[in-house]
């Protein structure tokens, strides 16, 4: 257990509303990563954090924003939501400099009306 | 770019069957290589990893070896169990300098196990 957890769990939106998508994590851990699960797709990088303040982009960023003002929080927003945004979202951790193994939160799902 | 192959699947065995899922990989450098696993409404678990060719990860019964040669890390185990059902997702980290961090996922096989 790495002491990641993602809230909400579930939700429904309707399209053109903003969404935050949050991940915790209580372990202080450097590197954290938003990925979205669709069918066909397996997991897509959206946007990762390399500390506090420091986010780049990853393959599928186009809509989404993210930040990160303490270690512990990694804030993932859909500044006007779309269908094509309906997707179960993961964060994860990793643990730091030559440790490549990353850890999975419980998952978001979204769906977007 | 880097990219992961996998077979979708469904793979259904019954139970006690050998189980071999193939994953082929194109990366530059010498990429981690992972298997992670997703039980029905969980997120991705760490089933094994490699770091270097050769490398022979293990867990629970489960199988790899990095063949750089053959640019594959196949998933392997020899008695499968209905527990065994969910979807099984290969990925490679990109090595420090050699592009965006992250994950590259392949789309992951459901194996499906009857008794």
């Amino acid at each position: 257990d790495a002491g990641i957890t993602q809230s909400p769990r579930h939700k429904v939106t309707e399209t053109g509303t903003p969404v935050t998508l949050r991940c915790h994590q209580t372990e202080n851990h450097r590197y954290m990563y938003w990925y979205r699960q669709d069918p066909g797709h397996g997991l897509r990088l959206i946007h990762y954090s390399y500390g506090v303040k420091d986010t780049d982009k990853g393959e599928v960023s186009d809509g989404y924003s993210v930040s990160r003002s303490k270690t512990e929080d990694f804030l993932l927003t859909l500044e006007s939501a779309t269908s094509s945004q309906t997707s179960v979202y993961f964060c994860a951790i990793r643990e730091g400099q030559g440790k490549d193994t990353q850890y999975f939160g419980p998952g978001t799902r979204l769906t977007v009306l | 770019g880097d990219s992961v192959t996998q077979m979708e699947g469904p793979v259904t065995l019954s139970e006690e069957a050998f189980l071999t899922i193939n994953c082929t990989y194109t990366a530059t450098g010498y990429p981690s290589l992972f298997w992670y696993v997703q039980y029905p409404g969980e997120g991705l678990q760490l089933l094994l990893k490699a770091t270097k060719a050769d490398d022979k990860g293990s867990n629970k019964g489960f199988e790899a070896t990095y063949r750089k040669e053959t640019t594959s890390f196949h998933l392997e185990k020899g008695s499968v169990q209905v527990s065994d059902s969910a979807v099984y997702f290969c990925a490679l980290s990109v090595p420090p300098g050699g592009g965006a961090d992250g994950l590259t996922f392949g789309k992951g096989t459901h194996l499906i196990i009857q008794p």
